[in-house]
């Protein structure tokens, strides 16, 4: 899985429950991402991290929150979910070349919101 | 807000058959990639092009870059049955953060036995 790991693989919640995404790399990248992933609708993203203790927010962003712990680790948190967060969620990391902007990313984590 | 359009949409063909996979957009991008993703799984990076004109082979999957960087295709020649997944070409934005990447929507190409 290019170095990523996602945790956990599957969760259901229940509208209005919080949860932790997790995503450790271990290529020592600089640039660290989260995407959504929904039906038709490609990768849409929502948070990255250019480097350690920086964040931005990206094409959707709203009723998400992320923290990059540190060079390895990138979590992105859920406050309230709602069932329009009902998606498939990737976490990435990036080649260090800022020419090239390649992105590698986990196994994904699947989100139901009830 | 930069696009990129991927078409068709769906793809369902016979092993043995020919396709291309097109990947439009108004707007010029430093490099573009492919990605396949199957089932259940993260999207893995097939390839990169940077140079317009630009033309990368990996087996029977034939990538190109157009000559103004707008555009690209993936063209496979004889294909089977492995080949099946969603393909999606991500385009590299000039400026802002690093890795900042735009993607298609995708071709989900199915290869029948």
């Amino acid at each position: 899985n290019a170095g990523v790991t996602q945790t956990p693989k599957f969760q259901v919640l229940k509208t209005g429950q919080s949860m932790t995404l997790q995503c450790a790399q271990d290529m020592n990248h600089n640039s660290m991402y989260w995407y959504r992933q929904d039906p038709g609708m490609g990768l849409r993203l929502i948070y990255y991290s250019a480097s350690e203790g920086t964040t931005d927010k990206g094409e959707v962003p709203n009723g998400y929150n992320v923290s990059r712990l540190n060079k390895r680790e990138f979590s992105l948190r859920l406050e309230s979910a709602a069932p329009s967060q009902t998606s498939v969620y990737f976490c990435g990391h990036g080649s260090p070349g800022t020419s090239f902007r390649e992105q590698y990313f986990g196994p994904g984590t699947r989100l139901t919101v009830t | 807000t930069q696009l990129l359009e991927q078409s068709p949409q769906f793809l369902s063909i016979q092993e043995g058959e020919n396709l291309t996979v097109y990947c439009n957009s108004s707007s010029v991008f430093s490099s573009l990639q492919w990605y396949r993703q199957e089932p259940g799984e993260g999207p893995v990076l097939l390839v990169t092009v940077v140079t317009g004109g630009e033309v990368k082979k990996l087996k029977r999957l034939t990538f190109q870059f157009g000559d103004a960087r707008k555009d690209s295709s993936l063209h496979i020649t004889a294909a089977q049955p492995g080949d099946t997944g969603l393909y999606l070409c991500a385009g590299g934005r000039y400026g802002g953060s690093q890795g900042n990447l735009i993607f298609g929507k995708g071709t989900k190409l199915s290869v029948k036995p």
